[in-house]
């Protein structure tokens, strides 16, 4: 079946616009994450959807991030007034249920933001 | 700050076993030890996990030591396509989103 898929693959945008980047999860699968990976780096937590609602969204970095999934399906994920620390691969995950035991997290291929 | 530690990159020769080691002294008793990799441009790819005992799955095998400080991924007969960094994470089953990435081992297969 289709996995986790994300758009863009890159985008390009200049410091102080906005930019959304896409996540369309596997299809009933309930939980959805955000990650931020830069160079070299491990990814790096931002928010985790558990149906509509923002269940844990204690690795945004400041109130520039924001993140909506208003169906429990497909979720954005919008930056403020990007700046150039923001580069890095955006990489979205879902899974079935992360409550009680452990569900495996589908990664999808990434979003490359680069803010000039 | 991530709670396991890896050694930065490792070699293997292909169709040879590929030894991955991680220490993990500070695991508090209901955490599980999870394994994912990452090849080069995609999504990190769930691997195995486990607990106390060892696990076995059509990917790999993992070892934990009795005390749980440490654990060791093997790829039994490693091929090019198992280039790639492999992390090793510590977290609390149902509270997965909470894993704390480190920098993993990048392992390369050598023909």
């Amino acid at each position: 079946g289709a996995g986790v898929s994300q758009t863009p693959s890159n985008k390009v945008t200049e410091k102080g616009k906005y930019v959304e980047l896409r996540c369309d999860p596997i299809s009933g699968h309930t939980a959805l994450y955000w990650y931020r990976q830069s160079l070299g780096q491990g990814p790096e937590f931002l928010i985790y959807f558990q149906g509509t609602g923002a269940a844990d969204d204690s690795g945004l970095p400041n109130d520039r991030f924001f993140a909506v999934r208003p169906e429990g399906s497909v979720s954005t994920l919008k930056i403020q007034r990007t700046e150039r620390g923001d580069s890095a691969v955006y990489l979205c995950a879902s899974s079935l249920n992360p409550s009680g035991g452990y569900n495996e997290q589908f990664f999808g291929p990434g979003t490359r933001l680069t803010v000039l | 700050d991530a709670k396991t530690t890896q050694p930065p990159s490792m070699d293997c020769a292909e169709g040879r076993a590929a030894n991955l080691p991680c220490n993990h002294s500070t695991i508090s008793g209901n955490e599980y030890v999870y394994w994912y990799r990452q090849i080069h441009s995609q999504g990190p790819q769930y691997i195995i996990h486990g607990l106390k005992n060892n696990e076995t799955n059509e990917m790999a095998s993992l070892i934990i030591t009795e005390d749980r400080k440490s654990s060791t991924l093997i790829l039994p007969h490693a091929t090019l396509r198992d280039t790639a960094v492999y992390y090793c994470i510590v977290g609390r089953a149902g509270n997965n989103r909470k894993l704390i990435w480190g920098l993993g081992t990048s392992l390369a297969v050598n023909p």
